[in-house]
């Protein structure tokens, strides 16, 4: 019954490897985002996709990388993980870019040692 | 200067008492959202609008469109209400946050 999903919910992982968040919505909406917390709790957009489009596209490192295989499925891949990517990242979906209807999903804590 | 300013940035209340939360903000919006994140860090939708006030239990939510302004009311404050609420807008296909506040309510 979840709305948006993300697994998985803590990561903790060395410096220097690559990692996978993978996020789900059983919503039917149009568009889907990433988000990242940082340690002042301020929630800044990474990335949206909207129907395999990518629509916005802040400045993050380009070792971010989004990959959407479907409009129900947007991933986040990190290569070359670094200590400053430890955050709590979230991913969230409304039904189209006006963004009404947000939902967010729980959330992914990862910590980078 | 962040685009979506909220005040205050901690808030600490007796359960029962009355709880107002501001919002402002500087650019053109669709919408705006209230969010709870309680501290397991889950986000939560508490309303999002776009003219006038909305109700949901003992949440209000009441925005002016011309003095860009937002509050969100808990009446009759309970400790389970501690957590924090951040506002947020709609602009265009972004969304823009507030830093957040705050809020304890202690029994």
């Amino acid at each position: 019954d979840t709305a948006v999903s993300q697994t998985p919910k803590y990561l903790v992982t060395q410096m220097g490897n690559d990692k996978s968040i993978k996020c789900e919505q059983n919503l039917g909406h149009d568009t889907m985002y990433w988000y990242k917390q940082d340690s002042k709790k301020f929630l800044k957009i990474m990335f949206s996709y909207n129907n395999k489009e990518l629509i916005i596209n802040e400045t993050v490192p380009n070792r971010f990388s989004p990959k959407s295989p479907d409009k129900a499925h947007l991933n986040l891949h990190i290569n070359s993980l670094e200590l400053g990517d430890s955050a709590v990242y979230f991913c969230a979906s409304s039904p189209q870019e006006s963004g009404y209807g947000y939902t967010f999903g729980s959330g992914t804590r990862l910590t980078v040692v | 200067k962040n685009e979506v300013e909220q005040s205050p940035q901690n808030l600490t209340a007796q359960e029962g008492e009355f709880i107002t939360i501001n919002c402002s903000y500087s650019v053109g919006i669709s919408a705006l959202h209230w969010l709870q994140q309680h501290p397991g860090g889950g986000i939560v939708s508490l309303f999002m609008l776009s003219s006038g006030k909305k109700k949901h239990g003992r949440l209000i939510a009441t925005i002016n469109i011309q003095e860009k302004h937002s509050s969100l009311h808990i009446t009759a404050s309970h400790p389970r209400d501690s957590a924090v609420y951040i506002c947020a807008v709609s602009v265009s296909n972004d969304m823009r946050f507030g830093a957040g506040t705050r809020l304890t309510v202690k029994p």
